[in-house]
């Protein structure tokens, strides 16, 4: 399996405060993803990034911002929770922008 | 019109069975296609890639049909184990990168 942690695994927040979610990996893939999961709706990309400091946004991202400062970490943060924003969230790597390695998930609950 | 569609399921199938999903794409100028499973309460997991005309890999066929812009999967011989949902998956070209856009998925249950 690809070497892919996210954190915290679960957590539960109130609406309004701000929440970052971290994505390790030891892959030294160029590529990384933030997608969101939510029945119904599949796996929507947030944002990428192709490389140190090298972000896109994807179709979902507003509300959401992120930062990649070393190539292994990429940080997505919600500045504001809503419960909206109540999804299972997937970070993903890759090395040619083609296959795809997922994380375990990160399962965020907004109250 | 979503760029990727599956039919949701659920597939429910007895064991020793053969399965086939479709997934279709709008965007023509797509060049890659993939397969994934995925497990309840799981990641996705890479199954296949589908490159060209197709490829097997033991009991799995992928099948690409550009002209129908879709992509298929067959499963032979079913096991319990292949109870998953299946993600489809699609390489999309913009104009800043390529992107990969994900189907929501197929849900397949086998039955003993």
């Amino acid at each position: 399996d690809a070497g892919i942690t996210q954190s915290p695994r679960h957590k539960v927040t109130e609406t309004g405060t701000p929440v970052t979610l971290r994505c390790h990996q030891t892959e030294n893939h160029r590529y990384m993803y933030w997608y969101r999961q939510d029945p119904g709706h599949g796996l929507r990309l947030i944002h990428y990034s192709y490389g140190v400091k090298d972000t896109d946004k994807g179709e979902v991202s507003d509300g959401y911002s992120v930062s990649r400062s070393k190539t292994e970490d990429f940080l997505l943060t919600l500045e504001s929770a809503t419960s909206s924003q109540t999804s299972v969230y997937f970070c993903a790597i890759s090395e040619r922008a083609y296959e795809q390695y997922f994380g375990p998930g990160t399962r965020l609950t907004v109250t | 019109r979503k760029e990727v569609e599956q039919d949701p399921g659920p597939f429910n199938v007895p064991e020793g069975a053969t399965v086939a999903f479709n997934c279709t794409y709008s965007n023509s100028a797509s060049q890659s296609f993939f397969w994934y499973r995925q497990d309840c309460r799981k990641e996705p997991k890479l199954l296949m890639s589908v490159y060209s005309s197709g490829n097997e890999d033991g009991r799995f066929t992928a099948q690409l049909n550009r002209a129908s812009q879709y992509i298929s999967l067959l499963i032979r011989d079913s096991k319990l184990s292949d109870s998953a949902t299946y993600l489809c998956a699609v390489n999309v070209r913009y104009s800043s990168a390529s992107k990969i856009i994900f189907g929501s998925g197929t849900r397949l249950s086998i039955r003993p």
